[in-house]
C-alpha cells in the first residue's frame, strides 16, 4: 500500500495563530488526498477531499476559510488551521488512495493540535 | 447520509480467545475496509474487501464482505495483547464517490 508521512507529528500554538500541516504520498502520485479530524474517543470524520491543481472539496460545516487546503502537487497536500482556537484542537490526520484498487485509502500517521 | 453501525463498542477478552466484529449499513456499498488505529497513530489497513461474499484473510484476520453488500464482519483469531486497538470498518458506496463511510469502532481490550 501507500506510505504517507505527516508532519508535523505534534504542534501545540497560541489562540489566534495559524498551523499548516503537510501530508506526503512518499510512494505515491496521489490526485486525490482526504483530511479527516477525529475527536477524542471518536471515529474520523472526514474534512474535505484534496485535489491536485483544483480546489478543494469540503464537508458540510466545515468552513473552506478556516480550513486551508492546497494540493500543489502529486505528493504533497497542506491543511492549514487559521486563526485557531481551543475548540480546534484535535487529531488531524490525512489519507490517500493507491494501488491497484483505487478504493483503498492509505492513513497517515496524525497530527496531534493542541491550541492554547 | 449513509451510516455505518458498528459492533460491539468494545471487549474484553482473554488472550487466546477469538473475536468477531461486524459493520451493518441500511445502503449497499462497493468496499468493505477494516482498519486497526493505536492511541495517538493514525489508522492502519487491515484487510479490503471488493466482492460481495469475498472472504479474505490475513494472517490471524478474517473478514468478509456480505452477499447482500450491506455488512462485513472481522475475526481474530487466538488472540494476543498486542491486538489490543481500536478497530473500524469503513465503506465505499454507490455512485463514484471516494468518500469513505466510517463505524464508530470497537475497542479492543486483551487481559494477558
Amino acid at each position: 500500500g501507500a506510505v504517507v508521512s505527516q508532519h508535523p507529528s505534534r504542534v501545540i500554538c497560541k489562540s489566534g495563530t495559524s498551523v499548516k500541516i503537510e501530508c506526503r504520498s512518499l510512494d505515491f502520485q496521489a490526485t486525490t488526498m482526504f483530511w479527516y479530524r477525529q475527536f477524542p474517543k471518536q471515529s474520523l470524520m472526514l474534512m474535505a477531499t484534496s485535489n491536485e491543481g483544483s480546489k478543494a472539496t469540503y464537508e458540510q460545516g466545515v468552513e473552506k476559510d478556516k480550513f486551508l487546503i492546497n494540493h500543489a502537487s502529486l505528493t504533497l497536500s497542506t491543511l492549514t488551521v487559521t486563526s485557531a482556537h481551543p475548540e480546534d484542537s484535535s487529531f488531524y490526520i490525512c489519507s490517500v488512495g493507491g494501488g491497484a484498487h483505487e478504493e483503498t485509502q492509505y492513513f497517515g500517521p496524525g497530527t496531534r493540535l493542541l491550541v492554547l | 447520509g449513509q451510516q455505518l453501525n458498528q459492533s460491539p463498542q468494545s471487549m474484553f477478552i482473554q488472550e487466546g480467545e477469538d473475536v468477531s466484529m461486524n459493520c451493518t449499513s441500511s445502503s449497499i456499498f462497493n468496499t468493505w475496509l477494516w482498519y486497526k488505529q493505536d492511541p495517538g497513530e493514525g489508522p492502519v489497513l487491515l484487510i479490503a474487501l471488493y466482492k460481495a461474499g469475498e472472504l479474505t484473510s490475513n494472517g490471524r484476520l478474517t473478514a468478509q464482505f456480505g452477499i447482500t453488500r450491506k455488512d462485513s464482519f472481522l475475526n481474530i483469531s487466538a488472540s494476543i495483547p498486542s491486538d489490543v486497538g481500536i478497530y473500524f470498518c469503513a465503506g465505499r458506496g454507490q455512485g463514484g464517490s471516494e468518500k469513505l463511510v466510517f463505524g464508530k469502532g470497537t475497542k479492543l481490550t486483551v487481559n494477558p
